[in-house]
């Protein structure tokens, strides 16, 4: 099975502040990445879909890159509404899983 | 207006099963993939289980021989069929649309607590 990292776990930021999280796998694959922002007591909401690409309606500052085994979420400028916790998702294997969250709160 | 809905959820004992379904509308449930995915209290999410559109179907280890993924056309309703319950499958659990490997569209989930 894929095992899917992510760092750091949890961070602090202010608004407009550049956030970087990194996800890893634990083998090579590809650009099958996906990435999800949730906040408390709400779904799940796919941000990323195949490492880059930004999927209908999120917001620009909102960004992917990566491939292999290596990942990266970007939030150029957070915003108070960006509060909540990441995940990122592996859709190489049929077995699919997801990173263990990093969670972004207010500095 | 798309989207899916799920129910099902309960409070349940251990041992025994529980059936959760998701009615979908605004898109065929059979001409798209499906997963079901879990989030434990306070946890991170956990896919469950996935079914193609050909039918075949993917659990994940921790589920694999108790739960049962399903679809029916006529309703247009996705299943997961949970047996042999145990306190660990306690969590909130969501169906969502599957495009290009990535979860596209998510129900607001159903609570299964199971507890004695």
């Amino acid at each position: 099975d894929i095992q899917m990292t992510q760092s750091p776990s949890s961070l602090s930021a202010s608004v407009r502040d550049r956030v970087i999280i990194t996800c890893r796998a634990s083998q090579s694959i590809s650009t099958y990445v996906n990435w999800y922002q949730q906040k408390p007591g709400k779904a799940p909401k796919l941000l990323i879909y195949a490492a880059s690409s930004l999927q209908s309606g999120v917001p620009s500052r909102f960004s992917g890159s990566g491939s292999g085994t290596d990942f990266t979420l970007t939030i150029s400028s957070l915003q108070p509404e960006d509060f909540a916790t990441y995940y990122c998702q592996q859709s190489y294997s049929t077995l699919f899983s997801f990173g263990p969250g990093t969670k972004v709160d207010i500095k | 207006e798309v989207q899916v809905v799920e129910s099902g959820g309960g409070l349940i004992q251990p041992g025994e099963s529980l059936r959760l379904s998701c009615a979908a509308s605004g898109f065929i449930v059979t001409s798209d993939y499906m997963t079901w995915v879990r989030q434990a209290p306070g946890k991170g999410l956990e896919w469950v289980s996935i079914i193609y559109i050909d039918g075949s179907t993917y659990y994940a280890d921790s589920v694999r021989g108790r739960f049962t993924i399903s679809r029916d056309s006529s309703k247009n309703t996705l299943y997961l069929q949970m047996n042999s319950l145990r306190a660990e499958d306690t969590a909130v659990y969501y169906c969502a649309r599957v495009t290009a490997g990535a979860f596209d569209l998510w129900g607001q989930g159903t609570m299964v607590t199971v507890s004695s």
